[in-house]
């Protein structure tokens, strides 16, 4: 089973709600990555866990707030959003022997629009 | 210059042509090199996974690095017009991140 899955497909919220984007995967991987991705851009990478620790914060708005319950979860926190948040919220795992791997397993994103 | 250039296209070939879609890089102590489909508002799908220079075969399609020449390639054969997506190179660096290519729009026409 390689598959990481994401709830919800879609989100539409105003600049004043909370939200949760939330990742599951049971491939047993350490290492849990939420991207941002921009029409026709690469992913962005935002935050690292390694074995449910936050690893690498790539200076994100504190609007976005990331949590690892347990080593198969991961969930992103989004408070008072500006519209040009709006993109395709990625998740990804992969093995963590030594920390992280290059193979990262993707799931199928979240695609938020904030108005 | 960026670390990883890649044409964005698209690129447009019939049904059942080979495919070369390629990504240059500058940092030579990339040693990990990825290729990732994506299909339209979906999430990249990993390809191939290569580790220094060579060649891996998996089916109709072969990933080639050339460390001399910082250059890596995708090759489709039988190209299928489900084959349309938009494929990115990534590569590792040696804090264990992604460098991704700004990825290249197949069109397969059939």
């Amino acid at each position: 089973d390689t598959e990481v899955t994401q709830t919800p497909k879609h989100l539409v919220m105003g600049m004043t709600n909370k939200k949760s984007l939330k990742c599951e995967q049971h491939m047993g991987h350490r290492a849990m990555y939420w991207y941002k991705q921009k029409a026709k851009k690469p992913p962005e990478l935002m935050f690292v866990y390694s074995y449910e620790k936050l690893s690498i914060n790539e200076s994100v708005p504190s609007r976005f707030s990331p949590e690892c319950p347990n080593s198969s979860l991961l969930n992103l926190h989004l408070h008072a959003l500006q519209p040009e948040d709006s993109a395709l919220y990625l998740c990804a795992s992969s093995q963590a022997w030594t920390g992280y791997s290059y193979e990262q397993y993707f799931g199928p994103g979240t695609r938020l629009t904030v108005t | 210059q960026k670390e990883v250039e890649q044409d964005p296209g698209p690129l447009s070939v019939p049904e059942g042509a080979i495919v070369s879609l390629n990504c240059t890089y500058s940092n030579s102590a990339f040693q990990y090199f990825m290729w990732y489909r994506q299909y339209s508002r979906k999430g990249p799908e990993l390809l191939m996974y290569t580790y220094s220079s060579g060649n891996k075969e998996d089916g109709r399609f072969t990933a080639q690095v050339d460390k001399s020449s910082k250059y890596i390639s995708l090759f489709i054969r039988d190209s299928q017009p489900s084959d349309s997506a938009t494929y990115l190179c990534a590569m590792g660096d040696s804090n264990y991140q992604l460098i991704w290519g700004a990825g290249t729009k197949l069109i397969i026409k059939p």
